[in-house]
């Protein structure tokens, strides 16, 4: 099994709707990311989370939300859906510490009609 | 001026031949640097960390060059499933450890 799962892996919906991704993980790490990757523009950081407690706004966090349910979950909600927030979006957690590494889920592909 | 700049590429490239690829950053300040691979589709993956003094993991070496603020890949005897797109990733640690990512450089490597 996976250690970093996301879902939907595939979301189409409409302008205006409010849209949750949800990314759980089974790696035991404290903290979790959200990015969304456009063509040619890297990975953009949307929000961050080192531990339940915790959540950090990232570089683009306008428009969307973030709730940390537990150590393993972290969601990250569109409250009124608009086209360029067509995306791919990624969850990522990392142990932290000297430790840099992310490890990402695979993915999910959002289009806003 | 994007913060981690990539030459998006592809770099075609016979198989078997030797590529290699720089990236930019602008901050002076960042700490750590990684080249992460990411096949079409899929999630990034850390390939290796980029370390002062240059370091290699078999056909791949990473070198970096703080006087100039770029890092380079390089990738020898190239093989097809070497195909992929290479992210340049800088941390910044006074900016909580928080990943920057480039772009991106696609890769194809041909028969």
């Amino acid at each position: 099994d996976a250690d970093v799962t996301q879902t939907p892996r595939n979301r189409i919906t409409k302008t205006g709707k409010r849209i949750m991704l949800e990314c759980s993980q089974t790696k035991g790490h404290d903290r979790m990311y959200w990015y969304r990757q456009d063509p040619g523009l890297g990975l953009r950081l949307i929000y961050y989370s080192f531990d339940v407690k915790d959540i950090n706004k990232g570089e683009i966090s306008d428009g969307y939300s973030v709730s940390r349910q537990a150590q393993a979950k972290f969601s990250l909600s569109l409250e009124s859906a608009i086209p360029n927030q067509t995306a791919l979006y990624f969850c990522a957690t990392s142990v932290g510490g000297s430790n840099n590494e992310q490890f990402f889920g695979p993915g999910t592909r959002l289009t806003v009609l | 001026r994007k913060e981690v700049e990539q030459d998006p590429g592809p770099f075609n490239v016979p198989e078997g031949a030797t590529v290699a690829f720089n990236c930019t950053y602008s901050n002076s300040a960042s700490q750590s640097f990684f080249w992460y691979r990411q096949d079409c589709r899929k999630e990034p993956k850390l390939l290796m960390s980029v370390y002062s003094s240059g370091n290699e993991d078999g056909r791949f070496t990473a070198q970096l060059n703080r006087a100039s603020q770029y890092i380079s890949l390089l990738i020898r005897d190239s093989k097809l499933s070497d195909s992929a797109t290479y992210l340049c990733v800088v941390q910044l640690k006074a900016a909580g450890n928080k990943l920057t990512f480039g772009g991106g450089t696609r890769v194809l490597v041909k028969p």
